[in-house]
């Protein structure tokens, strides 16, 4: 099947620094999605981006399906922004569609 | 996109005994589904919910274990059966429409505690 695989799985980072996520598919995706767990493990998804670029506020998203990889650009980190952030590519069957997801990447953010 | 309300939050539970969550939605929606999300670990699809049959299951996932049902196209419940410690897990309620364009949204989980 398909493997979704995240790095880096841990980053620290000092509160208002930039970090970039990374998310590598090894086949062909209908489309993907960005999700950020926070520490209660409430899922809250971020971006539902086959490919292009999507901003909102201080994050942005970048999907190259062609490369099968995508990117989760956060700026000006918070102590917020703390939490686990999955990918997950949506697998499209019959009707609908599945999402596999990623290992995730543990970010931490100190004030 | 859908709003999900998932119920119970948390529960700690007896092994042997069955623990039935719930999950609703706030509009009618083609998929839900029912993930898995052991400690520390990444998340892991249980089945698909049909509306009016049997659920689709994943590969070592089994209906006697984990029964679900979906009599409409806004709720589901999965039953997690004749429990142990090892059942120790979030699990999380998904719904969405395959051509959403704010994908699939999640309810909040249920922390299940066996002891």
């Amino acid at each position: 099947g398909i493997q979704v695989e995240q790095s880096p799985p841990d980053l620290i980072l000092q509160e208002g620094a930039n970090s970039t996520l990374r998310c590598n598919f090894s086949d062909s995706v209908n489309n993907l999605q960005w999700f950020h767990q926070n520490p209660w493990g409430q899922l809250i998804n971020l971006f539902y981006i086959p490919s292009g670029t999507k901003q909102n506020g201080r994050l942005s998203a970048t999907t190259v399906a062609t490369e099968r990889y995508s990117l989760l650009y956060i700026s000006s980190s918070q102590t917020t922004d703390s939490g686990v952030y999955f990918c997950a590519v949506v697998m499209i069957y019959n009707q609908g569609g599945k999402l596999i997801f990623g290992q995730g990447t543990e970010l931490s953010v100190k004030p | 996109s859908a709003v999900i309300s998932q119920k119970p939050s948390r529960d700690i539970c007896q092994r042997g005994t069955s623990l039935t969550i719930q999950c609703q939605v706030d509009s009618q929606v083609t998929m839900m589904f029912w993930y898995r999300q052991q400690p520390g670990q990444s998340l892991t699809l249980i089945a698909t919910a049909n509306q009016g049959s049997e659920a689709t299951y994943e590969s070592g996932f089994v209906i006697d274990k984990f029964p679900i049902s979906r009599p409409n196209l806004t709720f589901s419940t999965l039953t997690v059966s004749n429990m142990s410690p090892e059942d120790s897990s979030i699990y999380l309620c998904s719904a969405g429409t395959r051509d959403s364009y704010y994908g699939y949204t999640f309810g909040s989980g249920t922390r299940l505690t066996v002891v």
